[in-house]
């Protein structure tokens, strides 16, 4: 079955260079999370876009600014980065629907391990 | 913030059922109960969810209180596979990953 794809996996830059994240959800999965995990740190919640539209807003830094395209894939652009930025960036991706009984499991990507050097 | 409460951490015997507890006095009626767990480094992985009634899928069994005040997700045999952080999860609309318990399972 198909996945979440992200792309790079393993990403380097230095400080105050931008990066730009990609996620691929799973086909006709409508929905699209970003998380960041720093060392040692449980994931957390960055922002998420439903049907292209931002749905949610976490502890994004104003740095950091994301879309969903038409095909649905999702960017997270990172500007000014800084050594803290160092962390594993995931995506993961539902299939909302418009349901309104709570949300529906979220199928994580593998990734992306973004360095700040 | 998280409104759960887990152990930080737990081992089982390799093959024996693991029991992995989660408070949430405060869980609200429209609320329902998300499990995950992350094996180390990878994406976070779905387990399993439920409202009220018990449920029960190929990794595993939840187990929740009538007054929805805690749960018990059971990994019925344990394998070495099954070693991960196990984050109990409950909100309406987001996920947002608490304190986990470190489950060891031991050969």
């Amino acid at each position: 079955a198909a996945g979440v794809i992200q792309s790079p996996r393993h990403l380097i830059k230095e400080k105050r260079e931008t990066a730009t994240l990609k996620c691929y959800p799973i086909p006709r999965h409508d929905t699209v999370y970003w998380y960041q995990q720093g060392p040692g740190q449980d994931p957390q919640f960055l922002i998420s876009f439903y049907e292209k539209m931002q749905s949610d807003k976490g502890s994004i830094p104003d740095r950091f600014s994301a879309q969903q395209f038409s095909d649905y894939h999702s960017e997270l652009n990172m500007s000014s980065l800084e050594l803290g930025d160092s962390a594993l960036y995931f995506c993961a991706s539902s299939w909302d629907g418009g349901w309104a009984g709570g949300y529906n499991e979220q199928f994580f990507g593998p990734g992306t391990r973004l360095t700040v050097l | 913030d998280a409104k759960t409460t887990q152990p930080p951490s737990m081992d089982c015997a390799e093959g024996r059922a693991a029991n992995l507890p989660c408070n949430h006095s405060t869980i609200s009626g429209n609320e329902y109960v998300y499990w995950y767990r992350q094996i180390h480094s990878q994406g976070p992985q779905y387990i399993i969810h439920g409202l009220k009634n018990n449920e029960t899928n190929e990794m595993a069994s939840l187990i929740i209180t009538e007054d929805r005040k805690s749960s018990t997700l059971i990994l019925p045999h344990a394998t070495l596979r099954d070693t991960a952080v196990y984050y109990c999860i409950v909100n309406y609309d987001k996920v947002i990953f608490g304190p986990g318990t470190s489950l060891s399972v031991i050969p």
